[in-house]
Formats: C-alpha cells, structure tokens, sequence
C-alpha cells in the first residue's frame, strides 16, 4: 500500500497563475478530502467526495477554487487565479466508508503541497 | 459537534511518560474519540480512536473516564522521535461523518533530550 499520493510535493507561482494540485487515493477507498492548512487557521477542509461525488464543498473559499474527482483513483485542486493568501500546505486525504453505526475508518493523509504565490 | 479544548504545547524529556488531556463537555451519546499525530512536512496520521473506558494499541493509551467529557492521551516512554503536534477530534460514528470532525490548534509536543 504505496499510501495517499500528492503531487507536486511543492509549487511556486506568481499572483494569476492557474494551479493544480493532484491527489491520488489509497485503492478501495470511497470518500476522498481535500484539507488547507496555514498557521492561522490551522488545517480546514475544503471539499469531500464520496464515490467520486462532491459531498460538501462548503468550505471551499471561493470561486476560484475547484476540485474534481474523474475516477476513483485520481483527484484535483485546482487554483485559478492563485493569489497570495492562497499560500499553505494542501492535504489530501481519503478513508473507506464504514457505514453508520461504524466507527469511522481513519483518515490518511497524503504529504501535501507546499503551495506558495508569489 | 462537541467542542475541544486541549494545552497548545507542552514540553517533556525522553523517557518519560506523556499525558495529553483533551476536555470535550458537550460530547454527544453517538460521538467517539480519535487522535492524529503529525510530523513537520507530513500529513496527520492516526493514533487511536475509542468510545469509553481504556484503549491501547502499540502507540498509545487511550484513557476516557465514565463521563467521557474528556480523554487523555498517554505516550508511554517518548522518544525525540515522538516530537509533534497531537490532535484531538470528537464527532459522530460513519465515514459520511468523517468530514465534519474538526482538527483544532492541536498540542506541540516538544520532546527535549
């Protein structure tokens, strides 16, 4: 199990460039998340898919942030315009679904892109 | 959602034991326990998670008295290695829940040689 794989591990790009950020899921796993974290704010989620379906975007800051989930092995983040206060570690992070009355399975967590706008 | 409450860091020595309380007074009948662990530059990865009484898995225990409106994190005999910030998150059972957990401040352990 090769784990929740992101990439690129990090990106620099100036202020109106798109970026994308991908994120693959651990295999056999059907909700897959999409964290920001920042010294002040800490680590926030920003969309979730289950079965490959946006669940809850509600915490996604605005429009210029999209995510896609094409497949059940492939997902992305994408930025457009990127500003600089888009600048943060973004985690991926996917988990099996139990079913209620379960205990949740844990998430795991890719390694995140250091994102910074300059 | 239970809010949580836990120290924004605390300091030990290697050797020692660690304990970590995390206060959650509006913990609701159906929510459960869970703590991550994460490392600089890497992502939060799962310590334990229970419901009531005493967990232990080959990484921590896990203590939650009768009332549950807390739980304490025990690292037996810390190394530097276990250097991190330690989260504590309380939500309701099933992966569609799993999303709503909230990861707070978390607590910085420094582990000093």
């Amino acid at each position: 199990d090769a784990g929740v794989i992101q990439s690129p591990r990090h990106e620099v790009t100036e202020m109106g460039q798109e970026v994308t950020l991908r994120c693959k899921p651990i295999s056999g796993h059907d909700y897959l998340f999409w964290y920001r974290q920042t010294m002040m704010r800490g680590l926030e989620l920003l969309i979730y898919f289950n079965n490959n379906v946006p669940i809850d975007d509600s915490g996604m800051p605005e429009d210029r942030f999209s995510a896609k989930m094409p497949n059940a092995s492939f997902s992305t983040l994408k930025i457009q315009p990127s500003e600089p206060r888009d600048s943060a570690v973004y985690f991926c992070a996917s988990t099996s679904g139990a079913g209620p009355g379960s205990y949740n399975s844990p998430l795991h967590f890719g390694n995140g892109t250091r994102l910074t706008v300059t | 959602l239970a809010k949580t409450t836990q120290p924004i860091s605390m300091d030990s020595y290697e050797g020692q034991e660690v304990n970590i309380t995390c206060s959650h007074n509006n913990i609701a009948t159906n929510d459960y326990i869970t703590w991550y662990q994460q490392f600089p530059s890497q992502g939060p990865r799962f310590i334990i998670q229970g419901y009531k009484t005493k967990v232990t898995n080959e990484v921590a225990s896990l203590f939650i008295p009768a009332d549950r409106k807390s739980s304490t994190l025990s690292l037996p005999r810390v190394s530097l290695s276990d250097t991190a910030v330690y989260y504590c998150l309380v939500g309701p059972r099933g992966s569609s829940n799993t999303g709503k957990l909230i990861f707070g401040q978390g607590t910085t352990l420094q582990v000093k040689p």
